[in-house]
């Protein structure tokens, strides 16, 4: 099956410095890559959409400044969390569409520690 | 907005029953798809199970079977023979198109006895 690589696996910085997470898809062209966050126990929840070579499209509530993804090719996207505070600890989940049948492919997710 | 709903936060079964994890979603469309997702302690999102709206026939993938009421906007998966590696976060999630993004239920934490 396709494979969605997702790195750093877990991530621990200060609290003020930008982190960046980085998603690519391995054997098949992305054509659209959604990023999650995950509180522990709890569900996925969407942050923003992105498609290759368009401004990502982001959930209510997410602040795309301190937020931003960057589609730049189809098999890579990144999340860049910019200036971390500590509330901006969580579980952040990539995911990739396309290919045959626009299948969703995840990847193994990061854990961002800010200190 | 749809919506997806799973009303049991925890469940527990004995090694070797059967045990079921209900799924109630909300949408007017007509034509989507439904998911079951397994996340164990490793955090990797697993795919269990798809179902194709437009398919009465319910979706089978060896142990693990979906109940597809589509009137009633229900999608709940059974596990039979449960076993110890099945333990893990389960969450129903529903698509509105292939490229579309994934509404996901609150989840369901599965215990496994032996």
């Amino acid at each position: 099956g396709a494979v969605v690589s997702q790195h750093p696996s877990w991530v621990i910085c200060k609290s003020g410095t930008s982190v960046k997470i980085e998603c690519r898809s391995l054997d098949f062209q992305a054509t659209t890559m959604f990023w999650y966050r995950q509180f522990p126990k709890q569900s996925l929840m969407l942050m923003a959409t992105s498609n290759e070579g368009s401004k990502a499209t982001y959930e209510q509530g997410v602040e795309k400044d301190k937020f931003l993804i960057n589609h730049a090719s189809l098999t890579l996207s990144t999340l860049t969390v910019t200036s971390a505070h500590p509330e901006d600890s969580s579980f952040y989940i990539c995911s990739a569409s396309g290919g045959f049948n626009e299948k969703l492919f995840f990847g193994s997710g990061t854990q961002l520690s800010v200190l | 907005a749809q919506t997806v709903t799973q009303s049991q936060p925890e469940m527990s079964v004995q090694e070797a029953e059967t045990v079921t994890l209900s799924c109630t979603y909300d949408t007017s469309e007509s034509d989507y798809y439904l998911f079951w997702y397994k996340q164990p302690p490793s955090r990797q999102m697993i795919l269990v199970i798809r179902q194709e709206a437009y398919k009465q026939q319910n979706a089978t993938e060896n142990r693990f079977s979906v109940n597809f009421q589509k009137a009633a906007k229900s999608f709940s998966l059974k596990i039979s023979d449960s076993q110890l590696g099945d333990a893990a976060m389960y969450f129903c999630a529903y698509r509105l198109e292939y490229g579309n993004k994934l509404v996901f239920g609150a989840g369901t934490i599965l215990r496994v006895k032996s």
